[in-house]
């Protein structure tokens, strides 16, 4: 049963282009959870999908970023216009449909983004 | 709200001694409490979680934590430092009030031999 997986594992951009990270959950999974971790810090939420929907997005910038996860295929974390502030590395993470917030996230490997 | 303290940004053990990191929580509500540990460049891996059963969780790796209430902890532990256990580690906490967890910044373990 494969992991969450993530692509890609490194992306460099620079500053004013965009930058598109995909995210396939497990198998048997339809929460999806991107998170962003800065240098020395912790992880910070950014946004809750479900299939076709947007749950929470509360942590997302509000320009800028946009997230999908749609019917089929991966979901898709985008950042047009990209900053240097943008540097960081992004995580999926993923959980089953049922038990709720009791769930454990299973996370990718995460998308190392460098903007140059 | 829920929030997460982990004291100690930093902690230094030698091999075979006690390993002791340090989470106190913070929620409006009962808490579901998460151990992760990171490997350098690579993704979040779950040691051991708290949901409302046993208040002594035990891990995989040896690791175990103990949930106290009465001091909004959660304190992860191993009786004896291997030198793979150098990692960063991570505690979160959830509720049923939403479905993000809620991360600390993290403790980097540096086990001496």
């Amino acid at each position: 049963n494969a992991g969450v997986m993530q692509n890609p594992r490194h992306l460099v951009r620079r500053r004013g282009q965009e930058a598109r990270l995909r995210c396939s959950p497990m198998k048997g999974h339809s929460h999806v959870y991107w998170y962003r971790q800065l240098p020395e810090e912790g992880l910070k939420f950014m946004v809750y999908l479900q299939k076709e929907n947007i749950i929470d997005e509360s942590g997302m910038p509000k320009e800028r970023f946009s997230a999908e996860f749609p019917k089929e295929g991966p979901s898709i974390l985008r950042i047009q216009q990209v900053v240097r502030g943008d540097s960081a590395a992004y995580f999926c993470a993923s959980s089953p449909t049922s038990g709720g917030a009791r769930n454990e996230q299973f996370f990718g490997p995460g998308t190392r983004l460098t903007v140059l | 709200a829920q929030s997460v303290t982990q004291l100690g940004s930093h902690v230094s053990v030698s091999e075979g001694a006690l390993v002791l990191l340090r989470c106190n929580y913070s929620s409006s509500v009962p808490p579901y409490l998460f151990w992760y540990v990171q490997y350098p460049n690579q993704g979040l891996q779950l040691l051991l979680k708290y949901t409302s059963a046993a208040t002594l969780v035990k891990g995989i790796n040896g690791f175990e934590a103990e949930f106290k209430k009465s001091e909004t902890s959660f304190h992860l532990t191993k009786p004896s430092a291997h030198m793979s256990d150098a990692a960063e580690y991570f505690c979160a906490v959830s509720a049923n009030t939403g479905n993000q967890f809620y991360f600390g910044t993290g403790t980097s373990l540096t086990v001496i031999p």
